[in-house]
């Protein structure tokens, strides 16, 4: 089974913090997600990568940013947190072969408060 | 992609079948139908995808009509942990941005 697996449930912060959210894959998969989730807004594309050291913006990067040293790793990085920044992160991995991609595979996500 | 329309919400008893139907009349040859779940305070899980013809896992059946304008996601014996929130989505085989709907909000009873 794929495993996603988000170094934190549940983090609490204070606006202007830099805030680290990890994600690791175990499925040596290439592409890699992070998405917030709101109540009424449904899910939204912050950044993805499909490769090492790539990365490409999604519907929402501003006040993200994103780093994938390794190709299991994907860490996304909010530069100084903001009160609208409290959501649910979530971060998802798929496999890329010749026809496309395959299903994304999330992990159980980051509630964060920031406040 | 696709915008699809599901119900909002349904009940199920527990070990019948459950049928989620699911209307996507604008999709276009090459785009396939996802199903995802979302139990309450996890990550979305995936459930199966097909293009045109029937698929079968070990979670559920999907169904496909032929025009494929419509799909139903079958959990042919529903358990109290199947109580989530259920989403198709509409994506091309290279699409890389999932975007969840209301979904059905699915309530298995004893």
């Amino acid at each position: 089974d794929v495993k996603v697996t988000q170094s934190s449930r549940y983090l609490v912060k204070r606006t202007g913090e830099k805030v680290f959210l990890e994600c690791v894959q175990d499925m040596d998969h290439e592409n890699m997600f992070w998405y917030r989730q709101d109540p009424g807004l449904g899910l939204r594309l912050i950044y993805f990568s499909y490769d090492v050291k790539m990365k490409e913006k999604g519907d929402i990067p501003e006040g993200y940013s994103v780093s994938r040293e390794k190709k299991e790793r994907f860490s996304l990085i909010l530069e100084s947190a903001s009160t609208n920044q409290t959501s649910m992160y979530l971060c998802a991995s798929s496999l890329h072969i010749g026809s496309g991609n395959q299903p994304q595979h999330f992990g159980d996500g980051t509630r964060l408060s920031i406040l | 992609d696709a915008k699809t329309t599901q119900p909002p919400s349904m009940d199920c008893a527990e070990g019948r079948a459950a049928n989620l139907p699911c209307n996507h009349s604008t999709i276009s040859g090459n785009e396939y139908v996802y199903w995802y779940r979302q139990i309450h305070s996890q990550g979305p899980q995936y459930i199966i995808h097909g293009l045109k013809n029937n698929e079968t896992n070990e979670m559920a059946s999907l169904i496909i009509t032929e025009d494929r304008k419509s799909s139903t996601l079958i959990l042919p014996h529903a358990t109290l942990r199947d109580t989530a929130v259920y989403y198709c989505i509409v994506l091309k085989a290279a699409g890389n941005k999932l975007t969840f709907g209301g979904g059905t909000r699915v309530l298995v009873k004893p």
